[in-house]
């Protein structure tokens, strides 16, 4: 079956780094997705990354494996409106795109 | 960038009516776009797939004549829930992802539908 595994919650404290890990097992893969989600919104578009190795877009990097079935979400220099869930989703042979529950970030003054 | 605008934001109807969500990308066109439905603190599940003149593919346990799926332009899907109940109160979700769209851009989401069926 399809399966993502993120830790449920974490607590960071403002300026600091986080990085938020995913494993996942899909029928065939073609790329791997990190959404944003603000509490009552919809998803926002963070990173993609299809190839191994990290991404880095500014304060946000994501890293994949896919031998190992791993990626992992790095955010710096951590602000307050950080907080939200990210969501890893992995996209499988047919471009469809497999969700988790996400972790839930909280950032702390 | 590509956008999404999903309408109304949030609905408040009484049990056995039915209330109609539509969902336009705005400057690009969409052949398919997704509805999600979200529970509370839960993932995003995939109710159907919605295909530009053509039927919609439903996920397994999800009803097709509750959930009218409408999709007659390449702007424009729409999701009736048809005679609604309590248990249908949910966050409802759109996305597209644009024609000849780089990867890097993903599924554009719209902002959501929040329905509270009393």
């Amino acid at each position: 079956g399809q399966n993502i595994d993120q830790p449920t919650e974490m607590t960071a404290t403002e300026g600091a780094i986080v990085q938020i890990n995913c494993t996942y097992q899909t029928s065939g893969f073609n790329g791997l997705f990190w959404y944003q989600q603000h509490a009552g919104e919809a998803p926002t578009f963070l990173s993609y990354n299809v190839l191994d190795g990290l991404e880095e877009k500014g304060r946000f990097s994501s890293f994949l494996s896919r031998s190992k079935g791993y990626s992992y979400l790095l955010l710096k220099e951590l602000q307050m409106k950080d907080s939200a869930s990210y969501l890893c989703a992995p996209m499988d042979s047919n471009y469809q795109l497999i969700w988790g529950a996400g972790t839930k970030l909280i950032i702390k003054p | 960038g590509a956008v999404v605008s999903q309408h109304p934001s949030r609905v408040i109807c009484k049990s056995g009516t039915s209330v109609k969500i539509e969902c336009r990308s705005l400057d690009f066109q969409a052949t398919t776009m997704f509805w999600y439905r979200q529970f509370p603190k839960q993932s995003l599940m995939l109710m159907a797939t919605s295909n530009e003149g053509s039927k919609a593919t439903y996920e397994q346990g999800v009803e097709k004549d509750k959930f009218l799926i409408n999709h007659a332009s390449l702007t424009l899907s729409t999701l009736t829930v048809t005679s609604a109940h309590p248990e249908d109160s949910s966050f409802y979700i759109c996305s597209a992802r644009a024609q000849g769209e780089g990867a890097n851009y993903g599924y554009t989401f719209g902002s959501g539908t929040r329905l509270t069926v009393v």
